[in-house]
């Protein structure tokens, strides 16, 4: 069965200093990554997604996402954050293309002024 | 930019009470899923469904619940009776086949009293 951890439940993090956002999985099969980011009282939104090709994946709002297959890794970093980064951020799993999406706890990041 | 919506953005109940959640998922997509997030915790998937009929279902999915495509737009989740523990956001989201990522709605806040 798939799984994810995120071992932040909270990331304390000053404005405009690189943040780090760790995520990893457990899979017997290839699976497919996702970070998802959800803003205050508002829905889901995907921030990036690795699904093949380069470990290193670009996504919105200056976020990007490096693959690790051996460490079953996907940590998401921000060089710079800004305070309206402030919000949930989810690490998901997928075991194929249109199978569920089995999610992490969260992190929740908060962006000191 | 095509999006699921859901309404509606709120819903207050009482114990017992049946109610249904809508969702319109994004036109061309074949698989559609029902999550929920109670609040502070994790989301977590209910029910996936594929060819109109469920294709997976989770451990909270009981026959209290049921999902529904009653024509060519409208992917409806219903609670039967409802308990305190049902209060929640529910997410519907949908996914177009092979593409790996699933859109999501901004969600139905669900308080049961």
């Amino acid at each position: 069965a798939q799984s994810v951890t995120q071992l932040d439940s909270q990331v304390p993090v000053f404005e405009e200093a690189p943040v780090e956002l760790r995520c990893n999985y457990s899979s017997s099969v290839s699976v497919y990554l996702f970070w998802y980011v959800q803003y205050p009282n508002q829905g889901l939104q995907l921030l990036l997604k690795y699904l093949s090709g380069s470990t290193l994946v670009k996504g919105i709002n200056g976020f990007e996402a490096e693959f690790n297959k051996s460490q079953t890794s996907f940590h998401l970093r921000k060089p710079s954050v800004h305070i309206s980064d402030t919000a949930e951020y989810f690490c998901a799993v997928r075991r194929n293309r249109d199978d569920k999406i089995i999610f992490g706890k969260g992190t929740r990041l908060h962006i000191l002024p | 930019e095509p999006e699921v919506t859901q309404t509606p953005s709120h819903q207050v109940t009482q114990m017992g009470q049946e109610v249904i959640l809508r969702c319109v998922p994004i036109s061309n997509h074949l698989y559609f899923y029902w999550y929920r997030q109670i609040l502070g915790q994790k989301v977590e998937f209910l029910v996936s469904f594929y060819n109109n009929e469920i294709s997976e279902k989770s451990e909270i999915f009981d026959d209290q619940f049921s999902v529904e495509r009653p024509d060519g737009s409208n992917f409806t989740l219903k609670i039967r009776s409802t308990k305190l523990e049902d209060s929640a956001m529910y997410f519907c989201a949908s996914s177009e086949r092979g593409l790996g990522e699933a859109f999501f709605g901004q969600g139905t806040r669900l308080t049961v009293v």
